[in-house]
């Protein structure tokens, strides 16, 4: 167990629609970071936030949004679904950010079928 | 190009074999080396972290980097099928303190026969 939990585990939707995943990050830690799995392609980063600031964002939809609160948890919110959105989407953590050599955990995951 | 390269496998070996998995990349910028295990839908799991060029070994991982030649391995000695996962080679940066992420490999996928 890496601490990082996510929720939903998994969820269905119909395109068009919107949805929010969840994460907590492990306890202490101040940066969150979102990442895309596609079942063809590896992890692409999102989008990274450090206690509540966005910090570095990488290939996020417009149609994607994220936002780390006071208490440090983070939402992912993706609208207007498309087939294409279906894929795992994680979250990490860590204490500082990767670039200053802190260890990035990952949560489980949360699975979304977009149908 | 992509930043990071690395041979999608799948590689498949028999238990005991010694295995080696690799990853180059052209970022020069990169610092820090990751390896992480991934089992099927579940989420990464760190193995390995180095810093700079060098060797790194963990029980019966042994990680390398060689940064003049932009190239990393990961060893794994006395292969278990428990080992059957797919690995993801993983650098930190561009960036510096707070405001940084992870660019991933693709991840090679392994399974150890028994």
């Amino acid at each position: 167990d890496s601490g990082v939990t996510q929720t939903p585990k998994h969820l269905i939707t119909a395109t068009g629609q919107r949805v929010t995943l969840r994460c907590s990050p492990r306890s202490g830690d101040l940066s969150v970071y979102w990442y895309q799995q596609s079942l063809d392609q590896g992890l692409q980063f999102l989008i990274q936030y450090y206690n509540g600031e966005e910090r570095a964002k990488g290939n996020i939809l417009e149609r994607f949004s994220a936002q780390q609160f006071p208490d440090l948890h983070s939402e992912l919110n993706l609208s207007s679904l498309e087939l294409g959105d279906s894929a795992l989407y994680f979250c990490a953590s860590s204490l500082g950010g990767a670039g200053a050599g802190n260890t990035i955990y990952f949560g489980e995951g949360s699975w979304l079928t977009v149908v | 190009q992509k930043e990071v390269e690395q041979d999608p496998g799948p590689l498949s070996v028999p238990e005991g074999a010694i295995v080696s998995l690799n990853c180059t990349y052209s970022n020069s910028a990169f610092q820090y080396f990751m390896w992480y295990r991934q089992y099927s839908r579940k989420g990464p799991e760190l193995l390995m972290y180095t810093y700079s060029s060098g060797n790194k070994e963990d029980g019966r991982f042994t990680a390398q980097v060689d940064k003049s030649s932009k190239y990393i391995s990961l060893f794994i000695r006395d292969s278990q099928p428990s080992d059957s996962a797919t690995y993801l080679c993983a650098m930190s940066g561009p960036g510096t303190g707070t405001a940084s992420k992870l660019t991933f490999g693709t991840g090679t996928r392994l399974q150890v026969t028994l």
